[in-house]
């Protein structure tokens, strides 16, 4: 069962490139989410999705842009990537309120 | 202040210990809780939801206050593999995207 797959795994950028996190389900549920996490500290939550077309800005969203047009992928774009983008980067999704996260992208911005 | 805390430890305990974990939250409008495990440098993974009556699975005891909105985890007879760090998560309305993550305690046992 694959669950919830993020790619690309790891990721350099240089300040002012843009690229695209993928992150895809096979579970059907209906939300999804991206969330940070820098070093010690907790999952900050950046976008979410409560279904297809729909989606929504959460704590941390500026710099980032996401959209939903099928209930299996997620994908996070960074438009103009900057040092403090740096980051762990985890896509959920989730069913009955509780998440399933990918494994994760590591993003250095340099 | 943040809407969800967590002791910031480290815990350092020897096999065999009973080690709690606390969390509070400041949104009474929270509705689900839950636990998450986080091993180093990998992704979170759902430990076990809290209810007011209190849930146990195994050695891990979850306890929800929500008159002191308070939330606890217990671990009995702690094994090596328990090291890691537990995330305790507050939900928000009907939706998970609405999850807001603590900080996270770390646990190490030691032989």
């Amino acid at each position: 069962n694959a669950g919830v797959t993020q790619t690309p795994k790891f990721q350099v950028l240089k300040t002012g490139q843009s690229m695209t996190l993928q992150c895809a389900q096979d579970m059907n549920h209906e939300y999804m989410s991206w969330y940070r996490q820098d070093p010690g500290m907790g999952l900050r939550l950046i976008h979410y999705s409560v279904g297809a077309g729909i989606t929504d800005q959460g704590e941390v969203p500026n710099g980032y842009n996401v959209s939903r047009s099928t209930t299996e992928d997620f994908p996070l774009r960074l438009l103009s990537a900057a040092p403090s983008q740096t980051s762990v980067y985890f896509c959920a999704s989730s069913s009955d309120r509780k998440a399933f996260f990918g494994q994760g992208t590591r993003l250095t911005v340099v | 202040r943040k809407e969800v805390e967590q002791d910031p430890g480290p815990f350092n305990v020897p096999e065999g210990a009973t080690v709690a974990f606390n969390c509070t939250y400041s949104n009474s409008a929270s509705q689900s809780f839950f636990w998450y495990r986080q091993d180093c440098r990998k992704e979170p993974k759902l430990l076990m939801s809290v209810y007011s009556s209190g849930n146990e699975d195994g050695r891990f005891t979850a306890q929800l206050n929500r008159a002191s909105q308070y939330i606890s985890l217990l671990i009995r007879d702690s094994k090596l593999s328990d090291s890691a760090t537990y995330l305790c998560v507050v939900n928000i309305g009907s939706g998970a995207g609405k999850s807001t993550f603590g900080d996270g305690t770390t646990l190490t046992v030691k032989p």
